[in-house]
């Protein structure tokens, strides 16, 4: 298994800022992503987050928006950028290792007014 | 786009009953698994079953797979209050991402 913490846990922003999530893991993984879930939703990949390189982002997701940084092998980061109420959602950090099974950390609530 | 579409969408029941989720999916897969959430939280993973498995047991959750239909079905026994949550599926396809299904929301009446 793999313990995942995020900070922060939640967060109410302005319209227009910016908000950096971090997310941790207690020993190195292969695979960093992050997810977003909107309200009453499923989840969504944002992108790959890849070690010493730029992140792999999914159709409709881009760097300006969510850029990503991936120092070494257990932390990330994520930024919502230039936020609008409609980033309001949960975003979720998860690893994977040489495994199959894909981990979750406890994810970071945000609201944007 | 998501890969599971699940159904039902939401189900209520007594506590002690059986719930039944499904899962369908649209593409080949390297495995498939499923995860519960309590309340807008972290996501839980409950069970991994393999695309050459049919079926696999945790507890009181069983899992099975059918490959030739694209679709996978978690039952839980013997519900309880506790059990109340949001269940998704998830699919691996390979290249290491993992697409989740919109869910099914589970409320166990006590």
């Amino acid at each position: 298994s793999a313990v995942i913490s995020q900070k922060p846990s939640r967060d109410i922003c302005q319209r227009g800022t910016s908000l950096t999530i971090q997310c941790q893991v207690d020993s190195q993984v292969t695979m960093m992503f992050w997810y977003r879930q909107q309200p009453g939703q499923s989840l969504t990949l944002i992108a790959t987050a890849n070690q010493g390189s730029e992140a792999t982002y999914e159709s409709g997701f881009v760097i300006d928006k969510f850029p990503i940084s991936r120092p070494n092998l257990t932390f990330s980061t994520l930024t919502v950028s230039n936020m609008s109420p409609e980033d309001s959602s949960i975003y979720l950090c998860s690893v994977r290792r040489e495994g199959e099974t894909q981990y979750f950390g406890p994810g970071t609530r945000l609201l944007v007014l | 786009s998501q890969q599971g579409e699940e159904d039902p969408q939401a189900l209520s029941i007594q506590e002690g009953e059986n719930a039944t989720m499904n899962c369908s999916y649209k593409t080949s897969i390297n495995n498939l698994q499923w995860y519960r959430q309590n309340s807008g939280r972290g996501l839980v993973h409950l069970i991994l079953i393999r695309s050459n498995e049919r079926e696999k047991h945790s507890g009181r959750l069983r899992v099975t797979l059918d490959t030739s239909k694209k679709s996978s079905s978690l039952l839980i026994t013997a519900s309880r209050a506790a059990d109340t949550a949001s269940y998704f599926c998830a699919t691996d396809t390979g290249g290491f991402k993992t697409i989740f299904g919109a869910g099914t929301r589970l409320f166990v009446k006590a």
